[in-house]
């Protein structure tokens, strides 16, 4: 069965980064595009980007561009996403998803990432 | 960048009636709108894709409708477990982006 799981709670001073991974099992990695969504606490969800695991070419949403960097490892099946110039709006549970918007769409487990000083 | 809004922001509305959810297009994504579901704690469901199709295992008194600009979620008979919040998302041009949300409650 599909399943992405996702690395643990984070707690970063302002100005610090963060990278989350998740992991991904029971189909191809490199067949679908994953996808990072958050949530901050009480808020919608904001799409923040896309990679591609096949080439690890990617796309942001123009607000992170510049803050955020995807990456992947076929080896071990995993995506990673790292935020940079953390402030305390970047208080959020962090998802990684495949196929949003799409049949067949699965959700990771989210990570919460906390910007405290 | 294709912003969505979505009305009202909150519905409130009693188990059995009919509810319908608006969601605007910035600028026309034909068909590629999704609506999901989410419940407090819980990651997103997807309820429907390219407008009017129904995800796998949702029940019928969910439909979708609209192309372009304008789409519509409604469920026909609200049962308890549908009070929840409801977000349109559209994927265009490799640009994707989600709606404010509509958050049905209990009247």
């Amino acid at each position: 069965q599909v399943q992405l799981v996702q690395s643990g709670a984070e707690v970063k001073k302002p100005g610090a980064s963060v990278k989350v991974s998740c992991k991904a099992s029971g189909y191809t990695f490199t067949s679908y595009y994953m996808h990072w969504v958050r949530q901050a606490p009480g808020q919608g969800l904001e799409w923040m980007g896309i990679i591609n695991p096949s080439g690890g070419s990617t796309s942001y949403a123009q607000k992170f561009q510049g803050r955020v960097t995807m990456t992947r490892d076929t080896s071990t099946s995993t995506v990673y996403m790292e935020l940079s110039s953390l402030r305390s709006e970047d208080t959020a549970v962090y998802y990684c998803a495949r196929r949003v918007g799409e049949p067949g769409d699965y959700w990771g487990q989210g990570t919460l990432v906390t910007v405290s000083s | 960048e294709i912003v969505l809004t979505q009305s009202p922001a909150t519905l409130s509305l009693s188990p059995g009636e009919r509810a319908t959810l608006s969601c605007r297009a910035s600028q026309s994504v034909s068909s590629y709108l999704a609506w999901y579901q989410q419940k407090p704690g819980q990651a997103p469901r997807l309820l429907i894709y390219d407008a009017s199709n129904r995800a796998t295992g949702i029940p019928a008194r969910f439909s979708g409708s609209g192309s372009g600009t304008d789409f519509t979620l409604t469920i026909s008979s609200l049962e308890p477990e549908d009070f929840a919040v409801y977000y349109c998302q559209q994927r265009s041009n490799w640009q994707f982006s989600f709606g404010p949300g509509t958050k049905v409650d209990i009247k």
